[in-house]
């Protein structure tokens, strides 16, 4: 049963628009939401992330938004740059596992910039 | 070198071959990971190394065998594989496993025919 889901396979926005990756997750043990950033050819890099104790969480051009009660997330990019044309992995975490940084991935998203 | 990284990038190898992934991290971590990306399927953890200790092992079959000498070096051996191995495995480093996140390297394609 997969505990962290990206429902959109695939996500196309034009150059300057807004773009908007959506993350649900069913294990209320969660506590810490990452997102990664993957080109091809290279492994994911670390995007930006969100403790529970917060609902949003800024960094230039990306903000998370985290919804506890419906256990969901989403990425914020805007202005979308085609430089970020990747595949963008929701990930999460519980320190209650006993390893924290056990990450459970969802499937990803791939963005496509256009100009 | 900095980061983490991998050897070699692309492997290609038959179901009676024995071979092993390197990887190696100049971060400074105590945490090592094995993670498995095939295709259309989420990232799926499969051994986690904290200070040369392994601390999990996510239902791995036998025919993959970790094996972690130091804090900055992680190998995985390959045996007898079947082509449904086939897929990116990623070596990731993390402070410790108390720590949220970390970071990955590029991944070593694997092809099993």
């Amino acid at each position: 049963d997969q505990q962290v889901k990206q429902n959109s396979p695939s996500l196309s926005v034009q150059e300057g628009r807004i773009s908007i990756l959506n993350c649900d997750y069913t294990n209320s043990m969660f506590d810490y939401f990452l997102w990664y950033k993957k080109y091809p050819a290279e492994g994911p890099t670390f995007l930006i992330s969100i403790s529970s104790i917060k609902d949003k969480n800024e960094d230039g051009r990306f903000t998370v938004f985290l919804n506890k009660s419906a256990k969901h997330l989403s990425l914020h990019i805007v202005p979308s740059q085609p430089g970020d044309s990747a595949v963008y992995f929701c990930a999460a975490s519980s320190i209650y596992t006993g390893t924290a940084s056990k990450l459970t991935f969802g499937t990803g998203t791939r963005l496509q910039v256009t100009l | 070198e900095t980061g983490v990284t991998q050897t070699p990038r692309h492997l290609v190898m038959g179901m009676t071959n024995k071979k092993s992934l390197k990887c190696e991290q100049h971060l400074g971590h105590n945490a090592m990971y094995w993670y498995k990306q095939s295709a259309k399927k989420p990232l799926e953890l499969m051994f986690v190394y904290n200070f040369k200790e392994q601390t999990e092992n996510n239902s791995v079959p036998s025919r993959f065998s970790p094996e972690c000498p130091n804090s900055s070096h992680l190998f995985l051996h390959l045996h007898t594989l079947q082509p449904e191995d086939s897929a990116l495995y990623l070596c990731a480093s993390s402070q410790d496993s108390g720590s949220y996140g970390y970071t990955f390297g590029s991944g070593t394609r694997l092809t099993v025919v």
